[in-house]
């Protein structure tokens, strides 16, 4: 009954670093996102696919990259860091009802 | 375009006080509402969605097309509802997102 598994929980880049973060889900959802949330701000959205093989930006796409591998996963790439990309990270899947990751605390310096 | 309100940041509530949180939409179609909790640290998960019109932990939520809003309600917080609440919208059909508003923050005070 894993849901909505989404990894590393905890992480920490210097500015110029880049990084993925992973996301899989078993319950065989078209839709999936990626949100960032801060302090003040709710969650907003940065990217969506709505199937596989299929993106869509989202509010706040700039400094990501997306793929959608498969049905199951959907992965979030930085490709050079910044402090403005500080924030919580979760990923979702939705059928409309959406399930969401543990989230990911990612933080630039 | 689909667009979630929530006008409050932060309601601040006596326990045993009944509480409302607020929330307008707007989308062309026929939308399908949510609203999440988020408890401290945790992920976020389901609180109620409108087409089920359940009743989860207490809380209450009405569609009003009318007004355009889907407040979530509870007649008596509990201190164990402090948490952060979101409300939600997707369009009926494929490649309809999910969009959020920017959450409430709901703090029962004893």
């Amino acid at each position: 009954n894993a849901g909505v598994t989404q990894t590393p929980k905890f992480q920490v880049l210097k500015t110029g670093q880049s990084m993925t973060l992973q996301c899989a889900q078993d319950m065989n959802h078209n839709s999936m996102y990626w949100y960032r949330q801060d302090p003040g701000m709710g969650l907003r959205l940065i990217y969506y696919s709505a199937s596989e093989g299929t993106t869509d930006k989202g509010e706040v796409p700039n400094g990501y990259n997306v793929s959608r591998l498969n049905k199951r996963e959907f992965s979030l790439r930085l490709e050079s860091a910044a402090p403005s990309q500080t924030s919580v990270y979760f990923c979702a899947s939705s059928e409309p009802k959406a399930f969401f990751g543990q989230g990911t605390r990612l933080t630039v310096v | 375009a689909q667009r979630v309100t929530q006008p409050e940041k932060l309601l601040s509530v006596f326990k045993g006080a009944p509480v409302e949180l607020k929330c307008n939409y707007s989308y062309s179609g026929s939308p399908e509402l949510f609203w999440y909790v988020q408890y401290s640290r945790q992920r976020l998960q389901l609180l109620l969605r409108h087409i089920s019109r359940e009743s989860i932990k207490g809380f209450t939520a009405d569609l009003n097309k009318g007004e355009t809003s889907f407040h979530l309600k509870k007649p008596f917080a509990q201190e164990e509802d402090s948490a952060m609440y979101y409300c939600a919208l997707s369009g009926r059909g494929y490649g309809n997102k999910l969009v959020f508003g920017a959450g409430t923050i709901l703090r029962v005070k004893s």
